[in-house]
């Protein structure tokens, strides 16, 4: 299973909207609506920021917000906060019964 | 409140043996199916292993197939992850995750509470 594709890095002032692509295939992305975005500061574990595509868990800023169409899943941060800054992964589940995550994308805050 | 404390990595030959385990506190642990995620050194997440939370289902990536084996003993609320057969490309912070919903029977993918990981480092 190869990993999804997320763009290297995306950069962004204070309070500007950035989008982080991810693309899949219809096996993974376009075939389900299990997909899930995480946000890793370093040295740090991931942490959970959207499921389901769209969904974000009790506790998560609503500046995060999450969309999917064909085969690609998107994740937007909209009034970008230098916390924002970090690296961001999305995941989704596939035909083989497994989970796959993307490559990984660093967001810097200008 | 959730608490996952990995532990047992360390440094091991190549060919060799190692267990991970990783304790649960602060939820019922028999409800949530667990994963083991794993992160090389300056490199990105990737999926190890799925386990239900009966311990009677599992998934693992085709990277670990034969080699890793998932399992969990609910009386002790730990998850464990048998290692076999390691090679260098199994060098790794690896973390154990819960699920966000009860009883999921496959790895969707949400995953809200991670351990702090442990480094397993495959080496001569």
């Amino acid at each position: 299973q190869s990993a999804l594709t997320q763009p290297a890095s995306v950069s962004g002032s204070p309070g500007q909207s950035i989008t982080i692509s991810c693309t899949g295939t219809s096996s993974d992305v376009g075939g389900y609506n299990y997909v899930s975005w995480y946000q890793q500061h370093p040295g740090k574990a991931p942490k959970l920021m959207i499921y389901d595509v769209s969904n974000r868990p009790s506790g998560v800023s609503n500046r995060f917000s999450g969309s999917k169409s064909g085969n690609t899943a998107s994740l937007t941060i909209s009034g970008l906060q230098a916390e924002d800054e970090a690296d961001y992964y999305c995941s989704s589940y596939t035909t083989s019964v497994t989970q796959v995550f993307g490559t990984g994308t660093k967001v810097t805050v200008l | 409140e959730v608490q996952l404390l990995e532990s047992g990595g360390g440094l091991v030959q190549p060919g060799g043996s190692l267990r991970l385990s990783c304790a649960a506190s602060g939820f019922t642990f028999s409800n949530y199916a667990m994963s083991w995620v794993r992160q090389a050194p300056g490199q990105g997440l990737e999926w190890v292993s799925f386990i239900s939370g009966s311990g009677g289902t599992t998934y693992s990536a085709d990277s670990v197939k034969g080699r890793f084996t998932i399992s969990r003993d609910n009386s002790k609320n730990t998850l464990y992850l048998q290692m076999n057969s390691l090679r260098a490309e199994d060098t790794a912070v690896y973390y154990c995750a819960k699920d966000l919903e009860q009883y999921s029977a496959s790895p969707t993918g949400a995953m809200d509470y991670w351990g702090q990981g442990t480094l397993v480092t495959v080496s001569s």
